[in-house]
């Protein structure tokens, strides 16, 4: 298994200001993902984050608007940039466990943002 | 890039009835498929998951069957609890960049 750690838990935000979200992981990892929730909704990948290159980000998310870092193989940060309400929602990293040739994904609590 | 359809969106099953959920989806590439239970204000956690090699997969009251030719697969409950009310979404993954790909979800209501 993986224990993540991700702060903040929750925040509310002012439209236009950015927020960044932290992802600390107990064991190192190739890869870390970051999924967005929004109320009541599935879990949408914004991107792959790999330690040492730009992060690989799915259709429909933008680097602009969620940069991510990757500094080493434990940790990453996922920023929401220029907020606007539709940006309310809850933010999961997420990685897979160390054991070889299992896929289970582990996720971190949540940071829950409310954009006002 | 992967497309996975989950339904029905919401289930309601008698406690001790049988519960079913349905996914398709569109990478014939696609070799993982796991299945998360998300409780309220919790973190998904796997609950199954099944490999292409194999058919069906069963722990305890929860089984997995997969039909890679029509590209579908279910989970079953089996003698449902009130602990199983939940959203449980099914997945699907393809190997070739390990990122996984989530249906919409299915909110069960297990009614006593």
């Amino acid at each position: 298994s993986a224990v993540i750690s991700q702060k903040p838990s929750r925040d509310i935000c002012q439209r236009g200001t950015s927020l960044t979200i932290q992802c600390q992981v107990d064991s190192q990892v190739t890869m870390m993902f970051w999924y967005r929730q929004q109320p009541g909704q599935s879990l949408t990948l914004i991107a792959t984050a790999n330690q040492g290159s730009e992060a690989t980000y799915e259709s429909g998310f933008v680097i602009d608007k969620f940069p991510i870092s990757r500094p080493n193989l434990t940790f990453s940060t996922l920023t929401v940039s220029n907020m606007s309400p539709e940006d309310s929602s809850i933010y999961l990293c997420s990685v897979k466990g160390a054991t070889p040739n299992t896929g289970e994904l582990f996720f971190g609590e949540g940071s829950r943002l409310t954009v006002l | 890039g992967e497309n996975v359809e989950q339904h029905p969106s919401t289930l309601s099953v008698q406690e001790g009835d049988s519960a079913v959920i349905k996914c398709t989806y569109s990478d014939s590439a696609s070799n993982y498929f796991p299945w998360y239970k998300q409780e309220l204000g919790k973190r998904p956690q796997l609950i199954i998951d099944i490999r292409s090699n194999v058919g069906e997969k069963k722990d305890q009251r929860i089984a997995v069957t997969l039909n890679k030719t029509a590209k579908h697969f279910s989970l079953h409950i089996t003698e449902t609890q009130p602990e199983d009310s939940a959203v449980y979404f099914c997945a699907a993954s393809s190997g070739r960049d390990d990122k996984i790909i989530f249906g919409k979800g299915t909110r069960l209501h297990i009614l006593p």
